[in-house]
C-alpha cells in the first residue's frame, strides 16, 4: 500500500538557519502531497501541497517541490525561526476515493534563539 | 481556515468502560469526517471515515464494535470506545472535510484527544 517515510528526529536548529526535513513516499498513480504541522497544543495545520509531478508548494517561507523521478517531496526554509518550532509531517492522499490521508512519522523540530 | 474542536481534551478511565470523544466543526458543515489514532512518536494512522448520514467505512484491522462512530449531523461525529482496555490508551484525532467547499477536499484537524485507560 502507499506509504510515506520521513527523516527521524527530533531536529534541532539555531535561528536563521537553513532547514531540510527529508520526505520520501511510494503510491501506485499519482497522489496528491502535502506537509503538515502541527504546534504545540494545537490540531494539524495543512502548510502547503503539491499535486502533480514538478509543481512546488510554499507558505511561510517553505518550500516543497513534488519529485516524481525520486518519490520525494522535502521540506526546506532557508532561515528559521523560533515560532517555526512545531511537529511537521508530511502526507500523501491518493486522488480517488475519499481522499484518505497517508502520514509519515512526524518530526520534531525545535529552533533556539 | 476552518476550526475543528474536540472535547474531552484528555480522559482518563478504567478498563472495561466506555469513553466518548466529540468533534465538532464550528464554523462549516463537515460532509466528511475522518478519526485518526497516534501512537507516541508514529505516524497518524487513519482508523474511519464517515460521511453525513451513512455508516462509517472502518480501515482494516480497526473493529468497528470496538470503535463505534456516529455522524449524524454536519458539525458533530463521536467516536466511542466501548470496554475500553490499556491498550486503547492512544492519541485519537478527528478531521473534517466539506466535498461541496471548493478546497480540494482539504481536511481541517481537530486538537487531539489524549486517552489514558487504566
Amino acid at each position: 500500500g502507499d506509504s510515506v517515510t520521513q527523516m527521524e528526529g527530533p531536529v534541532t536548529l539555531s535561528e536563521e538557519a537553513f532547514l531540510t526535513i527529508n520526505c520520501t513516499y511510494t503510491a501506485t498513480g499519482y497522489p496528491s502531497l502535502f506537509w503538515y504541522v502541527q504546534y504545540p497544543g494545537e490540531g494539524l495545520q495543512l502548510l502547503l501541497k503539491a499535486t502533480k509531478a514538478d509543481d512546488k508548494g510554499s507558505n511561510k517561507g517553505f518550500e516543497a517541490t513534488y519529485r516524481k523521478e525520486t518519490t520525494s517531496f522535502h521540506l526546506e526554509k532557508g532561515s528559521v525561526q523560533v515560532s517555526d518550532s512545531a511537529v511537521y509531517f508530511c502526507a500523501l492522499s491518493d486522488i480517488q476515493g475519499a481522499q484518505k490521508l497517508v502520514f509519515g512519522q512526524g518530526t520534531r523540530l525545535t529552533i533556539n534563539p | 481556515g476552518a476550526v475543528v474542536s474536540q472535547h474531552p481534551s484528555w480522559v482518563i478511565c478504567k478498563s472495561g468502560t466506555s469513553v466518548k470523544i466529540e468533534c465538532r466543526s464550528l464554523d462549516f458543515q463537515a460532509t466528511t469526517m475522518f478519526w485518526y489514532r497516534q501512537f507516541p512518536k508514529q505516524s497518524l494512522m487513519l482508523m474511519a471515515t464517515s460521511n453525513e448520514g451513512s455508516k462509517a467505512t472502518y480501515e482494516q484491522g480497526v473493529e468497528k464494535d470496538k470503535f463505534l462512530i456516529n455522524h449524524a449531523s454536519l458539525t458533530l461525529s463521536t467516536l466511542t470506545v466501548t470496554s475500553a482496555h490499556p491498550e486503547d490508551s492512544s492519541f485519537y484525532i478527528c478531521s473534517a472535510s466539506n466535498w461541496f467547499s471548493g478546497r480540494n477536499n482539504e481536511q481541517f484537524f481537530g486538537p487531539g484527544t489524549r486517552l489514558t485507560v487504566l
